[in-house]
């Protein structure tokens, strides 16, 4: 099992929708989770930290669901601007330093 | 907003050439990093760096890798010999670590990467 995968997409939708996504991690002692966005050949850019069950920023909201092993991302009233490939990220422990990273998730929004 | 530079933006070399890539962190990170992503792949960890040595290595790095601090801002990685299949995206990242809020100081963050053409 991968130790972190995503749903490859693409998800295309409207502007102004809602879009929800999950990424799966297969080790249960890890500890710290992240979104990333990367737009194509371009790095990746630190969306957002997951904090314990969930956290909101603006239109994006990310949760955590440790029991199944799982974080979302949910983007609302989406904008042209947010089509990209968002990247899971999950590190092991509190003081571990390698990121793994999930393939991403393809968005992309129509207007 | 401080940022995590990188330099060059692309280099194209010969097989079997060495090659030094490099990066100036975020002043205040503890942490460094390089990260590759081959075209099409996802980013894969190559190493990290603390306190000046390598705290963390993937089986990626191997022998032909390696990564120095030269003096109080850049981080280089150099690869010895180049492959074919080193032609990848490579990304420096920085994190805070040490005594910064909980939830903040094992954000790492990421330079414009190196594009490298091996030939």
């Amino acid at each position: 099992r991968k130790e972190v995968e995503q749903d490859p997409g693409p998800f295309n939708v409207p502007e102004g929708a809602t879009v929800a996504f999950n990424c799966t991690y297969s080790n249960s002692a890890s500890q710290s989770f992240f979104w990333y966005r990367q737009d194509c050949r371009k790095e990746p850019k630190l969306l957002m930290s997951v904090y314990s069950s969930g956290n909101e920023d603006g239109r994006f909201t990310a949760q955590l669901n440790r029991a199944s092993q799982y974080i979302s991302l949910l983007i609302r009233d989406s904008k042209l601007s947010d089509s990209a490939t968002y990247l899971c990220a999950v590190l092991l422990r509190s003081n571990d330093y390698k990121l793994s990273f999930g393939a991403g998730t393809t968005v992309t929004v129509r207007a | 907003e401080p940022e995590v530079t990188q330099t060059p933006s692309h280099q194209v070399t010969q097989m079997g050439q060495e090659v030094i890539l490099r990066c100036v962190p975020i002043s205040n990170h503890l942490y460094f990093y390089w990260y590759r992503q081959i075209l099409g792949q996802k980013v894969e960890f190559l190493v990290s760096f603390y306190n000046n040595e390598i705290s963390e290595k993937s089986e990626i790095f191997d022998d032909q890798f390696s990564v120095e601090r030269p003096d109080g801002s850049n981080f280089t990685l150099k690869i010895r010999s180049t492959k074919l299949e080193d032609s990848a995206m490579y990304f420096c990242a920085s994190s805070e670590g040490g005594a910064a809020p909980y939830f903040s100081y094992n954000e790492q963050f990421f330079g414009p990467g190196t594009r490298l053409t091996v030939l």
